[in-house]
């Protein structure tokens, strides 16, 4: 079975640009998480979709928005990029809760 | 706040020697407790994880240990080999919510 995917692997923005992210769930996966992984915070949630509907949502400003389609893809879009949004960018995939597998990760540089 | 707290920072354990890594958790809704394996360039891979139902969970050289009343779990890696040495991340969620909450994360080294 075929992992989680995301693309593209590496970006690089100006300050002030937006960005999609996207991401493909393993197959029959319903469930996908974003997270912001950054040197100083960590792992930290952004937001989860199920079933095409925000389920769970972290505390992130309202720059940072997502959506997922109905073959269970999902986008995340960051608007007005700041130079403190360089991260990597996770997504995770699970049934529907607990287990949740990991892409590889999108490399976000903002300059 | 930082709703786990995870320890030792770094480790750096001999090949065929035990690491042992710990984390502790606040909110007693929590009830489902994953480790992740993380190498340089690459998305965290799920190891191992517990419910709070039991104290103990075994997986290959993989175990967690679960103390629900002191709020604290553990991962021991036994006959440490050098291809463990990654970073390695205890987590937490509770039911109803797949917002993984995770600690700040153990770099493992592991010499030959």
């Amino acid at each position: 079975k075929a992992g989680v995917t995301q693309t593209p692997r590496y970006l690089i923005k100006t300050r002030g640009q937006q960005v999609t992210l996207s991401c493909s769930p393993i197959s029959g996966h319903r469930s996908v998480s974003w997270y912001q992984q950054t040197p100083g915070q960590g792992l930290q949630f952004l937001f989860e979709y199920f079933s095409e509907t925000q389920r769970n949502k972290g505390n992130f400003p309202g720059r940072f928005s997502g959506r997922q389609f109905s073959n269970s893809r999902s986008e995340m879009n960051v608007s007005t990029l700041e130079l403190g949004d360089s991260a990597l960018y996770l997504c995770a995939s699970s049934v529907s809760s607990y287990e949740q597998y990991f892409g590889p990760g999108t490399r976000l540089t903002v300059t | 706040q930082q709703q786990v707290k995870q320890s030792p920072q770094s480790l750096i354990v001999q090949k065929g020697g035990i690491s042992i890594i710990n984390c502790a958790y606040e909110n007693t809704a929590f009830d489902y407790f994953p480790w992740y394996q993380q190498f340089p360039g690459k998305g965290p891979a799920l190891l191992i994880a517990i419910r709070p139902d039991v104290s103990e969970k075994k997986e290959g050289r993989f175990t967690i240990s679960f103390n629900k009343s002191a709020k604290q779990f553990s991962l021991h890696i036994m006959d440490s080999q050098p291809g463990d040495s990654a970073t390695y991340f205890c987590a937490a969620s509770r039911t109803g919510a797949n917002n993984l909450f995770f600690g700040t994360g153990t770099r493992l080294t592991v010499i030959p």
